[in-house]
């Protein structure tokens, strides 16, 4: 069975510093990849998506940045985080190629900025 | 403008008392999913609805498509605490295709008390 696995759950940085959270999933190939932001108890916004292997999607211009290295990898990084960066990331993936499919979603990451 | 719709915002409810709660929109979907997400955890997936007019259960959580695929609504049944949580809705709206991303609703807060 396919599992998604993100870490770290809980997150203090002071701002200023850089990020990178992981997010890798198990029991697929060449899964879609999402990284989205959640503001507390709504909805979710999509920062960037991914098809495959260095593709990278964005939606929104932001402080952050998203790679795919390898095709189960998704990393989430800033090289220098902002005060409004504080949230709940949670990492997706559902079945490539089409998007309409239902996604999987990691626990998530709470980042506080300090 | 949203795309979905979702109301009511937020919901506060007895143990025992039945609800239903909506997922609007104004354009046409090829599927609706429902997922329910817990505080501190990603969404999980509930169900997904593609047929017009079609009816899902799950235990006491009844799911509707509207017949003109344009709406859902998620009926609860003797509602329980472990029924709170924040409820999504999500589709891709059948005019961009079937590869274009999931949108997702803002959700709906559901507090059940004992």
């Amino acid at each position: 069975s396919q599992t998604i696995h993100q870490w770290p759950a809980t997150l203090v940085q002071p701002v200023g510093s850089p990020l990178s959270l992981e997010c890798t999933v198990e029991g697929t190939s060449n899964p879609n990849l999402y990284w989205y932001r959640q503001a507390a108890g709504r909805g979710l916004q999509l920062l960037f998506y991914s098809v495959g292997i260095g593709q990278i999607s964005s939606e929104v211009p932001q402080n952050l940045s998203a790679s795919r290295p390898q095709d189960r990898q998704f990393i989430l990084s800033s090289k220098k985080l902002l005060l409004s960066d504080s949230g709940f990331y949670l990492c997706a993936w559902s079945p490539g190629p089409r998007g309409n499919q239902p996604q999987h979603f990691g626990d998530g990451t709470r980042l506080s900025i300090l | 403008t949203q795309l979905l719709e979702q109301s009511p915002q937020f919901l506060s409810i007895q143990e025992g008392e039945n609800l239903t709660v909506y997922c609007n929109s104004s354009s046409v979907f090829s599927s609706l999913q429902w997922y329910r997400q817990e505080p501190g955890e990603g969404p999980v997936l509930l169900v997904t609805v593609v047929t017009g007019g079609e009816v899902k259960k799950l235990k006491r959580l009844t799911f509707q498509f509207g017949d003109a695929r344009k709406d859902s609504s998620l009926h609860i049944t003797a509602a329980q605490t472990g029924d709170t949580g924040l409820y999504l809705c999500a589709g891709v709206p059948f005019y961009t295709g079937a590869n274009s991303k999931l949108t997702f609703g803002k959700g709906i807060t559901l507090s059940v008390r004992p």
